[in-house]
C-alpha cells in the first residue's frame, strides 16, 4: 500500500530535549516536505526537499532541522524544542516537486506537546 | 508569490442541504488549483484539482469546484451533504511555471449535523 508513515503519532516532551520525528514514503517520490498545522493558521511549510541531499527552508524553518540522506526518509529534528513548537506536524511527498501533476500524499500526523 | 483566502473558518449545515466553501486566490502568474480534505485525526487527502481544460472539476464523492479566472476563485460545492462529509477543507494553489511549493489557505471546517 502506497503511504507516508510518520512516527510517533503522539509525543510529549520537555523544553530543550532533542527529538526526531521520522517520515518514510514507499512511493519513490522525489519531493518531500514538512508542515505544521496550528488552529487559525492552517498549514505552514517548515522545510522541503526536492531530492536526496537537497533541502530548503519553507515559511517557518526556525528551530527545525531536516536531512535527506535517502530518497524514502525525511526526518524532522528539533534540537532544542520550545513550547511554541507545540503543534500538529505533517510529512508529505509527491512525485513532482511542485505537486501539480501528482497529488501531495500526507502522513497521519504527529501531535507534539512541549512543556 | 501566491496567497489563498478561505473566508469562512467554519460552515455549519444540516444533512442533505447544499453547501459552498469559498476560496479566492491571488497570484501574478497562472496557477493550478486544488482542494484537500482532512478527516478527523487524519492527514490531508486530495479531493479534486484543476490543471487545465474544463473549468468545472468533480470528485468521486459528489463535490465539484469551478475555476473562475476573472474572479480568481475556486469555490467548492456539493448539492446535498452527508454526515460523513464533516471535515476540514483546504484550498491550495501552485504556479504552473517556475518553482514554488504549494500554498494553502487556512482551511474551512464543514460541520454537518442531522
Amino acid at each position: 500500500e502506497a503511504q507516508v508513515t510518520q512516527n510517533p503519532r503522539y509525543l510529549i516532551t520537555v523544553t530543550g530535549k532533542k527529538l526526531t520525528v521520522t517520515c518514510s514514503q514507499n512511493m519513490n517520490h522525489e519531493y518531500m516536505s514538512w508542515y505544521r498545522q496550528d488552529p487559525g493558521l492552517g498549514l505552514r511549510q517548515i522545510y522541503y526537499s526536492m531530492n536526496v541531499e537537497v533541502t530548503d527552508k519553507g515559511d517557518v524553518p526556525e528551530g527545525y532541522k531536516v536531512s535527506r540522506k535517502e530518497k524514502r526518509n525525511f526526518p524532522l529534528i528539533l534540537e532544542s524544542p520550545s513550547p511554541n513548537q507545540t503543534s500538529l506536524y505533517f510529512c508529505a511527498s509527491s512525485f513532482n516537486r511542485q505537486g501539480n501533476n501528482s497529488p501531495l500524499h500526507f502522513g497521519n500526523g504527529t501531535r507534539l506537546t512541549v512543556t | 508569490a501566491q496567497s489563498v483566502t478561505q473566508l469562512d473558518s467554519q460552515v455549519p449545515v444540516f444533512e442533505e442541504a447544499p453547501v459552498e466553501l469559498r476560496c479566492n486566490y491571488s497570484s501574478s502568474v497562472s496557477v493550478y488549483l486544488f482542494w484537500y480534505v482532512q478527516y478527523p485525526n487524519q492527514g490531508l487527502q486530495l479531493l479534486l484539482k484543476y490543471l487545465s481544460g474544463s473549468t468545472l472539476v468533480k470528485s468521486i464523492n459528489g463535490f465539484e469546484a469551478e475555476f473562475n479566472k476573472s474572479q480568481t476563485s475556486f469555490h467548492l460545492r456539493k448539492p446535498s451533504v452527508h454526515i460523513s462529509d464533516t471535515a476540514e477543507y483546504f484550498c491550495a494553489v501552485s504556479p504552473i511555471q517556475g518553482y514554488s511549493t504549494l500554498t494553502f489557505g487556512k482551511g474551512t471546517m464543514l460541520l454537518v449535523s442531522p
